[in-house]
């Protein structure tokens, strides 16, 4: 089982819908979390972190359950820009290794 | 000339026997894919892959590998796990990640199981 596990999509939806990705992660001890986006021919860049009281920065909306062991990322009101591939990444308890998930494409549509 | 090339044209195999499927593309395009046709139904996506070292399963990935180590190139291996692997094989690639821009299309490879 992969460490960190995502829906490699794609994900087709229309400019102004609401989309939410999900994610599993396998090692209990993990401790932090988060999303990063990544466009084409580009490093990761990081969209933000993931709490277990849950967070918000405009249209993103970022959920952590750790009883179930995943995390959520909900954008509302797609925008064409949101097209990208979004990673669920996971930092162990060691504190230093990331672990990404291999990414959900997204593609918002006009 | 630019463009998008696969070989053979026409491959025969024997059951039990794994080929490899090849297609190469000199247009720097990132992202590549394969399809597979069956007589009187449409296209459907077994692999594709947006960028080097990285590819992602389609709909009908059973029975199939891919390996993306180089840009213009993305084979295709056909196993002795696909069931019923005799068809016709699409190769494409385009410009934009995750395939938002137009795809081209390779002439494809007949495969015939015996």
């Amino acid at each position: 089982r992969k460490e960190v596990e995502q829906d490699p999509g794609p994900f087709n939806v229309p400019e102004g819908a609401t989309v939410a990705f999900n994610c599993t992660y396998s090692n209990s001890a993990s401790q932090s979390f988060f999303w990063y986006r990544q466009d084409c021919r580009k490093e990761p860049k990081l969209l933000m972190s993931v709490y277990s009281s849950g967070n918000e920065d405009g249209r993103f909306t970022a959920q952590l359950n750790r009883a179930s062991q995943y995390i959520s990322l909900l954008i509302r009101d797609s925008k064409l820009s949101d097209s990208a591939t979004y990673l669920c990444v996971v930092k162990g308890s060691d504190g230093n290794k990331l672990v990404f998930g291999a990414g959900t494409i997204l593609r918002v549509k006009s | 000339d630019g463009g998008i090339t696969q070989s053979p044209k026409y491959l025969f195999r024997k059951e039990g026997q794994n080929v490899t499927l090849s297609c190469e593309q000199n247009l720097n395009h990132d992202a590549m894919y394969w399809y597979r046709q069956d007589p009187g139904q449409g296209l459907r996506l077994i692999y594709y892959s947006q960028i080097v070292n990285d590819f992602q399963k389609g709909d009908i990935a059973e029975g199939y590998s891919v390996s993306r180590e180089k840009k213009e190139s993305f084979p295709l291996t056909v196993t002795s796990a696909q069931k019923n692997p005799t068809a016709f094989y699409l190769c494409a690639s385009s410009r934009a990640c995750g395939g938002a821009d137009t795809q081209y299309f390779g002439p494809g490879t007949r495969l015939t199981v015996l």
